[in-house]
């Protein structure tokens, strides 16, 4: 969505950390989520920080959100080969409805 | 579990042809939604259900229409279909209202209109 960008690829090597950055428009978002998509699947919610926080880590995965600079990026530590997929950055300000970012394509090479 | 299922999984369709695409949930969900996934545009909103008995447009509802069957389905209905239909097309649910409120996706349908 025009609302939420992303960089469209991303290569890493095995073993290396992996970052994705994403910025968004909407003053007003209150949470921001990360999304996997592996090939011929459906989305699965990664990881999600509310917009109070600045910092989030659940095992290999580290959230940061800059605020001021609507800046959110998610680092994946110790890349792995099953990472490869498409990274989806969405936000919310709406009960209903997200909107997000074009995607970014992480390819995880050995 | 079966989570969110959706039926096709792919179809073709000529040009002005229609078709449903179902969708079903299993976890008792109030809100349903469906988009589409087009490359580089990453999704958008078609059409979503807050809860049972309502739905609202999304960001791209034309030559689209839906109907919230129950609690458990939502479908969406292409009455004459035109090439810039052919997509990926996602139904998610999710519990509740509120922003915290993750949505859950079915694996897809991809549509193709010759």
């Amino acid at each position: 969505g025009e609302d939420v960008e992303q960089s469209l690829f991303l290569s890493v090597r095995e073993g290396d950390s992996s970052v994705i950055n994403c910025t968004y428009t909407d003053s007003s978002s209150t949470y921001l989520y990360w999304y996997k998509q592996e090939p011929g699947a459906g989305l699965q919610l990664l990881t999600y920080i509310f917009s109070n926080m600045d910092m989030k880590q659940d095992q290999r995965l580290t959230v940061l959100l800059n605020k001021k600079d609507k800046h959110l990026s998610l680092r994946i530590a110790d890349t792995q080969t099953g990472d490869s997929a498409i990274y989806f950055c969405a936000e919310s300000a709406d009960d209903y409805k997200l909107s997000f970012g074009a995607g970014t394509t992480v390819t995880v090479r050995a | 579990n079966a989570g969110v299922t959706q039926t096709p999984k792919f179809q073709v369709l000529k040009t002005g042809q229609s078709m449903t695409l179902q969708c079903a949930q299993d976890m008792n969900h109030n809100s349903m939604y469906w988009y589409r996934q087009d490359p580089g545009m990453g999704l958008r909103l078609i059409y979503y259900s807050a809860s049972e008995g309502t739905t609202d447009k999304g960001e791209v509802p034309n030559g689209y229409n839906v109907s919230r069957l129950n609690k458990r389905e939502f479908s969406l209905r292409l009455e004459s279909a035109a090439p810039s239909q052919t997509s990926v097309y996602f139904c998610a649910s999710s519990e509740a209202q509120g922003n915290n409120s993750p949505l859950h996706f079915g694996n897809g349908t991809r549509l193709t209109v010759t």
